[in-house]
């Protein structure tokens, strides 16, 4: 059984749109995360979610949006796409507290055209 | 610059060999982790050590941490093709909220058959 998974895997799509990428958990988690990877491999973190409270809200343009329905789902929504926005996205979980070990998602592969 | 600086950014090695890959971090941590990355993947866990502990094995893996230095190596004994790879130090902040990690830039590892 998937432990985080992420749909969709591609996102290809026109500058200006509006597109969303979802996430779930199974392992019981307490707290996601959305990281952006760019094309130089550098991770960096954009949200974090406990318990479907936002804990972690690094500089990110107000274009991007994270959703936390509950706290085995957060899904990120990105208003007007620019082409800077292409990059791969994760999605993980983890128990909180004492910067425990994250389970990542298979990431999702963005492209802005 | 970034919390966590590898090094070698790449690496590369015939199977059977031996992997040592360095992390170099600026200030106090509560735990470093490693994380390996493959191709298309998401991130895999590997190994957290804590700040109190200066080395910890799992299987082929051996992760040394020297707080005074403020660095960290992985070994990987043995090396083979699979486990071709990017490789990620992570370290949680001594005064972290939440469970903050901040990842180094990687090291890219091809072992050749």
């Amino acid at each position: 059984d998937t432990a985080v998974s992420q749909t969709p895997k591609y996102l290809v799509t026109q500058m200006g749109n509006d597109k969303s990428i979802k996430c779930e958990q199974n392992l019981g988690h307490d707290t996601m995360y959305w990281y952006k990877q760019d094309s130089k491999k550098f991770l960096k973190i954009m949200f974090s979610y406990n318990n479907k409270e936002l804990i972690i809200n690094e500089t990110v343009p107000n274009r991007f949006s994270p959703k936390s329905p509950d706290k085995a789902h957060l899904n990120l929504h990105i208003n007007s796409l620019e082409l800077g926005d292409s990059a791969v996205y994760f999605c993980a979980s983890s128990q909180l507290g004492g910067g425990n070990e994250q389970f990542f998602g298979p990431g999702t592969r963005l492209t802005v055209l | 610059s970034q919390q966590g600086e590898e090094d070698p950014q790449a690496l590369s090695i015939q199977e059977g060999e031996n992997a040592t890959m360095n992390c170099s971090y600026k200030t106090s941590i509560n735990n470093l982790q490693w994380y390996r990355q493959n191709s298309g993947r998401g991130l895999v866990h590997l190994i957290l050590i804590r700040s109190n502990e200066r080395e910890k094995h799992s299987g082929r893996l051996r992760v040394t941490l020297d707080t005074s230095k403020k660095s960290s190596s992985l070994l990987i004994t043995a090396s083979r093709a699979a486990d071709t790879a990017s490789y990620f130090c992570a370290t949680a902040l001594a005064e972290t909220s939440g469970s903050r990690l901040t990842f180094g830039e990687g090291t890219q590892l091809t072992v050749n058959p």
